[in-house]
C-alpha cells in the first residue's frame, strides 16, 4: 500500500496567478496521476506524471496550463498556471504500485483550490 | 472513454440492498470500484480481473461480465457507513464513471 500526502490542502488565489501543488508518496509507485474533481462530480484525469520525462496529458489539458514534474518515484508537482475562476476545483494526485489494470490506485487527500 | 454508471443516485434505508452498474463501450479486462465519502479521497474497494469473477468486501460484492463489458456492485443489508459516492474505473485508461451517490438513512 501507499500513503499519499498533498500540499497545500487548500488555497485561495487571485486570477492570473499560479499555484504549485505537491504530491508526496511514502513508498515508490510506478505510476502517478493527477485528477480534477468539481464538487459533486466525477474525477477527471488531467495527466499521467512520467518520471524524468514530459507528462502525458488527456484531451483538453495542455502542458502550458498544467505543467507537471515528477523527478523521482515518490514525488510529483502540478502547477495550475494563469488561473481563472474556472480552475476552482479539487485537485487530487494518485499512484499505483504496479503496471496495468490489476493494481489498486491510492489517492491523496486533495487540494481544494478557489480562484477569485 | 469513461465507463457509464447507473443509477446516478440511490437512497436506501438501513438494511436494504442496492445494485450499482458500470458498463463500457470498449472491451474491459479489469474493473475497479471505489467509494468516496464527502470531503475525503476515493478509497479502493476491489478489483475484478477476469470475466465472471466475483469479489466481496464486507457485505459489498461485485461481479464482472466480460462479454457484456459490464460490472455490478452489490451492497447487501446496507449500513449507514456505506453512504458515499461509488465510482467504477476501467483500469486500462485510468478513467472513472460519473459516480453513483448512495445515501443510507436510518
Amino acid at each position: 500500500s501507499a500513503v499519499i500526502s498533498q500540499k497545500p490542502s487548500r488555497d485561495i488565489c487571485q486570477r492570473g496567478t499560479s499555484l504549485t501543488i505537491q504530491c508526496q508518496v511514502d513508498s515508490q509507485v510506478t505510476m502517478m496521476f493527477w485528477y480534477r474533481q468539481q464538487p459533486g462530480q466525477s474525477l477527471t484525469l488531467i495527466a499521467t506524471a512520467n518520471q524524468g520525462s514530459e507528462a502525458t496529458y488527456e484531451s483538453g489539458f495542455v502542458i502550458d496550463k498544467f505543467p507537471i514534474s515528477r523527478p523521482n518515484l515518490t514525488f510529483s508537482t502540478l502547477t495550475v498556471s494563469n488561473m481563472s475562476p474556472e480552475d476552482s476545483s479539487i485537485y487530487l494526485c494518485s499512484g499505483i504500485t504496479g503496471f496495468g489494470g490489476n493494481n489498486e490506485q491510492f489517492f491523496g487527500p486533495g487540494t481544494r483550490l478557489t480562484v477569485l | 472513454q469513461q465507463p457509464v454508471q447507473s443509477p446516478q443516485a440511490v437512497i436506501l434505508r438501513e438494511g436494504e440492498d442496492a445494485v450499482i452498474n458500470c458498463s463500457s463501450s470498449k472491451a474491459l479486462y479489469s474493473v475497479h470500484w471505489y467509494r468516496q465519502k464527502h470531503g475525503e479521497a476515493p478509497v479502493f474497494l476491489m478489483i475484478l480481473l477476469k470475466g465472471g469473477e466475483q469479489k466481496g468486501h464486507e457485505k459489498i460484492s461485485a461481479s464482472f461480465n466480460e462479454k457484456k463489458q459490464q460490472s455490478s456492485l452489490y451492497l447487501t443489508a446496507s449500513q449507514l457507513s456505506y453512504s458515499g459516492t461509488y465510482f467504477c474505473g476501467a483500469n486500462n485508461d485510468m478513467r472513472f464513471g460519473a459516480g453513483t451517490r448512495l445515501t443510507v438513512k436510518p
